[in-house]
């Protein structure tokens, strides 16, 4: 248990769906982080989020839309996505944008059919 | 470019000690860090290395060459617990981006 929840931990979405990924931390962290596991590939930074405003958008297509309403809350909105979207989608948090040390997660695995 | 490299996959036998080794090529650089991720969980943090030398934490150990771009993760007394697959990462000392490798898949037998 590291403190940070994610919610559902397996989804399944049809290409035309919309359906939404939530994480939760109730560490005191500043800062939230999404980030991509595909199998064989390494982790991939999404986005970044520092005081609930985003830091970072690393070039992810516009149907994947984060959102974070308090400093405990990630959101990552999904629509129309792609079959190569299937991943695990784990989101992290750390004290500071710059701290040593993130708390990831158990990720959400989604499979697009 | 940027470029994170440790092998695939790695065996061991309990009570073994095992190396992990980690190149990296990043455009600047301001740390190191281990992460162990077991199948189907969240990753842990292990060690962070910024300065040359060895950091020990326990059974765990890591080491940092800066000036030779590498890396390595020391486990010692093998348990079967700790197969799982041990992830590098670089933070990027131009965008403070933590850099994945692919990981390493560590199986330890009996």
């Amino acid at each position: 248990e590291t403190g940070v929840t994610q919610t559902p931990r397996h989804l399944v979405m049809g290409m035309t769906n919309k359906k939404s990924l939530k994480c939760e931390q109730h560490l005191g962290h500043n800062a939230m982080y999404w980030y991509k596991q595909s199998a064989k590939k390494p982790l991939e930074l999404m986005f970044v989020y520092s005081l609930e405003e985003r830091v970072e958008n690393n070039s992810v297509p516009s149907r994947f839309s984060p959102e974070c309403p308090n400093s405990s809350h990630l959101f990552l909105h999904l629509h129309t996505l792609q079959p190569e979207d299937s991943a695990l989608y784990l989101c992290a948090s750390s004290q500071e944008l710059l701290s040593t040390e993130a708390f990831f997660g158990q990720g959400t695995r989604l499979t697009v059919v | 470019g940027q470029n994170i490299d440790q092998p695939t996959e790695m065996t061991a036998t309990e009570g073994a000690i095992v190396q992990i080794n980690c190149t990296y090529q990043t455009s600047g650089f301001n740390g190191l860090f281990w992460y162990q991720q077991h199948a189907g969980e969240a990753p842990t943090f292990l060690s962070y290395n910024v300065l040359d030398g060895l950091e020990e934490k326990g059974r765990f150990s890591s080491f940092l060459s800066r000036s030779k771009g590498y890396s390595y993760l020391l486990l010692k007394e093998l348990q079967m617990k700790d197969s799982a697959s041990y992830l590098c990462a670089v933070r990027s000392e131009d965008t403070d981006k933590l850099i994945f490798g692919t990981g390493t898949r560590l199986q330890v037998f009996p």
